[in-house]
């Protein structure tokens, strides 16, 4: 069965610049969270969607901001891009409970 | 203080010891609790999982839960160079939208 597919894998951007970034769950699971990883640190929950309605969010900028479309995929989208959001995105899908599958991630680059 | 504490080593031991990985955390609401397993520049990958205290094993792999001790702990038995990875602890509170990550900890298996 396939895992948790993300696009890109790899992403260059500059300052103020704009991204959108992919994610396809596990067959079957309804929700889906993105996850960000500075390098060293553990994951920090970004945004959680189920059944396309947002039901949680961490604290993070409005500049960060995601969608849930009916085939249970989703979008992160970031705005006006700071040095500091260069960083591993993980997006993670569930059955709507704690257990979490993670993808491989997205590597962001801002210069 | 964080909400989840781990050392993130580096820890370096020769292949066949017995591995200790420890996470404490300060928050009693968290109920289930999680061991991931990150190779360098992957997503992570779900090892353990257990729910409120004890213990639970899966082949070389035991998690413990102290929940009195707000404290729990991954031993890998007859530790092989392919354990050799990034292991992070996680935690939720009962219908949590998140996990709350610690550091991880880096681990080297030497042959």
């Amino acid at each position: 069965d396939a895992g948790v597919t993300q696009s890109p894998t790899h992403l260059i951007k500059t300052r103020g610049q704009q991204v959108t970034l992919r994610c396809s769950p596990i067959s079957g699971h309804k929700s889906v969270s993105w996850y960000q990883q500075v390098l060293g640190q553990g994951p920090q929950f970004i945004f959680q969607y189920y059944e396309k309605e947002e039901r949680g969010r961490g604290n993070f900028p409005d500049r960060f901001s995601a969608r849930q479309f009916p085939n249970y995929s989703s979008e992160l989208n970031v705005n006006a891009l700071l040095l500091g959001d260069s960083a591993l995105y993980l997006c993670a899908s569930s059955l709507g409970g704690p257990l979490e599958y993670f993808g491989p991630g997205t590597r962001l680059t801002v210069t | 203080q964080k909400e989840v504490e781990q050392d993130p080593g580096p820890l370096s031991v020769p292949e066949g010891a017995i591995v200790s990985l420890n996470c404490t955390y300060s928050n009693s609401a968290f109920q289930y609790f999680m061991w991931y397993r990150q190779y360098s520049r992957k997503g992570p990958e779900l090892l353990m999982y257990t729910y409120s205290s004890g213990n639970k094993e899966d082949g070389r792999f035991t998690a413990q839960v102290d929940k009195s001790s707000k404290y729990i702990s991954l031993f890998i038995r007859d530790s092989q160079p392919s354990d050799s990875a990034t292991y992070l602890c996680a935690m939720s509170a009962l219908r949590a939208q998140k996990l709350v990550f610690g550091q991880g900890t880096r681990l080297t298996i030497n042959p």
